[in-house]
């Protein structure tokens, strides 16, 4: 019952690093989100994907790149590290927009 | 552009008393709506969701929310409320492909 992974949990970057937030799912669902999370301002959408091969920006997708190669992973590139991307990031997954998605625990991401 | 508005940044409510957690979409077709619920250090929880049909939707924990087409809302409802409902709460818009998040409402519970 592994649902969706996210690794790492807490990491800490310099500014300039570049890094990869690793999300995976195991219930073969065809969307998947990457959101992050700061303190008053809910979530937001950085980029999402429908299916293997199809991603799509969302509200905040400057600074970011993802990529979509198979069902199960979705992964969410940072380039070049700014401590405005401090911020704690979720993965999440549903097998469409009508249905519930499923989140992961969440990275915690520091810039400094 | 599609939105979600929940006008309550903090609501504390002594333990037993009702609770009412607003919510408003903006779009101009009905979009399929969730209530989350992200307790400190766990993760977002599915409370409830509404697509069509009965308007009044029943979820998780005794909550229950009322889809309203004609003030675009979709509140969140709790008779009577527990400690353990502390917590975060956000409405989520679905809708052409995209989970848009509420900015979130705190809940605190007073004994």
């Amino acid at each position: 019952n592994a649902g969706v992974t996210q690794t790492p949990k807490f990491r800490i970057l310099k500014i300039g690093q570049s890094m990869t937030l690793q999300c995976a799912q195991d219930m073969n669902h065809n969307y998947m989100y990457w959101y992050r999370q700061d303190p008053g301002m809910g979530l937001k959408l950085i980029y999402y994907s429908v299916g293997a091969g199809i991603t799509d920006k969302g509200e905040v997708p400057n600074g970011y790149n993802v990529s979509r190669s198979t069902t199960e992973d979705f992964p969410l590139r940072l380039e070049l590290a700014a401590p405005s991307q401090t911020s704690v990031y979720f993965c999440a997954s549903s097998q469409g927009q009508a249905y519930a998605a499923f989140f992961g625990q969440g990275t915690r991401l520091t810039v400094v | 552009a599609q939105s979600v508005t929940q006008p309550d940044i903090h609501i504390t409510v002594s333990e037993g008393a009702s609770l009412e957690l607003r919510c408003n979409y903006s779009y101009g077709a009905t979009p399929y709506l969730f209530w989350y619920v992200q307790s400190p250090g766990q993760g977002l929880q599915l409370l409830l969701k509404y697509f069509s049909g009965d308007t009044l939707v029943q979820g998780i924990k005794g909550f229950e929310a009322e889809f309203k087409r004609s003030q675009s809302s979709f509140n969140l409802r709790k008779p009577s409320v527990h400690w353990s409902d502390a917590a975060e709460y956000f409405c989520i818009s679905g809708y052409t492909d995209k989970l848009i998040f509420g900015t979130g409402t705190r809940l605190q519970v007073f004994p």
